[in-house]
């Protein structure tokens, strides 16, 4: 069965430091997601991505973070300047488009910022 | 803004049926759904129903929506210690529009 991919499983980063979250959807999939989950909180979204472009974010995605399709297959989560409060639970989404059953979900990035 | 709201926790006995209750607030719903997650995994997801059904029945799962209260619930029947996870609702306008996820419920199967 196909499968979002997501790479590492876990990110130990200093404070202040750049990071990039990598992700692989599903090779036949148009949207692409980001989310988080702060320890013990909801899950959050942060930014939608279609057709090369931006298509919604959450006041959550601030200037720290951005997204990047460098090439047909990666989906990326840059955040410039980590602090504390970034540390959370990433996930990578894909979706087809149009129907419910559509997304599926990575396993996560696990980052810790110290 | 929408939400989603679910009770944090549920206990039951291995081989009753479990049932996660949601209420959710934006009418404009037009998918619901229900993800699992165990320890350290990513988001499973289990079933959805389109905002113009009342029921869905899955195996073990059904699914009830009514949608005048904003209600949605999740019955497991023959529930076993392999259920054990946190579930989460959610809700789209469209089936590729942002979800918004409840807390999620943490159930916990007795043996």
């Amino acid at each position: 069965e196909p499968e979002v991919t997501q790479t590492p499983s876990h990110q130990v980063t200093q404070m202040g430091q750049e990071v990039i979250l990598r992700c692989v959807p599903i090779s036949n999939h148009l949207y692409f997601y980001w989310y988080r989950q702060i320890l013990g909180q909801k899950v959050e979204f942060l930014v939608s991505f279609y057709n090369n472009e931006i298509s919604e974010k959450s006041e959550i995605f601030d200037d720290q973070f951005s997204v990047e399709r460098p090439d047909g297959s990666n989906f990326t989560l840059k955040i410039r300047s980590t602090k504390l409060e970034d540390s959370a639970m990433y996930f990578c989404a894909s979706s087809v488009g149009g129907k419910g059953d559509g997304y599926t979900f990575g396993s996560g990035t696990r980052l810790t910022v110290v | 803004g929408e939400d989603v709201e679910q009770s944090l926790f549920l206990s039951v006995r291995e081989g009753d049926s479990s049932v996660i209750n949601c209420t959710y607030t934006d009418s404009s719903s037009t998918y619901l759904y229900w993800y699992k997650q165990e320890p350290g995994a990513g988001l499973q997801l289990l079933t959805y129903i389109f905002s113009n059904m009342d029921m869905k029945q899955d195996q073990r799962l059904t699914v009830l929506l009514n949608k005048k209260d904003k209600h949605l619930s999740l019955r497991i029947a023959d529930t076993q210690t392999g259920d054990s996870a946190i579930y989460f609702c959610a809700e789209s306008r469209l089936g590729n529009t942002p979800l918004v996820f409840g807390k999620g419920t943490r159930l916990s199967v007795i043996a």
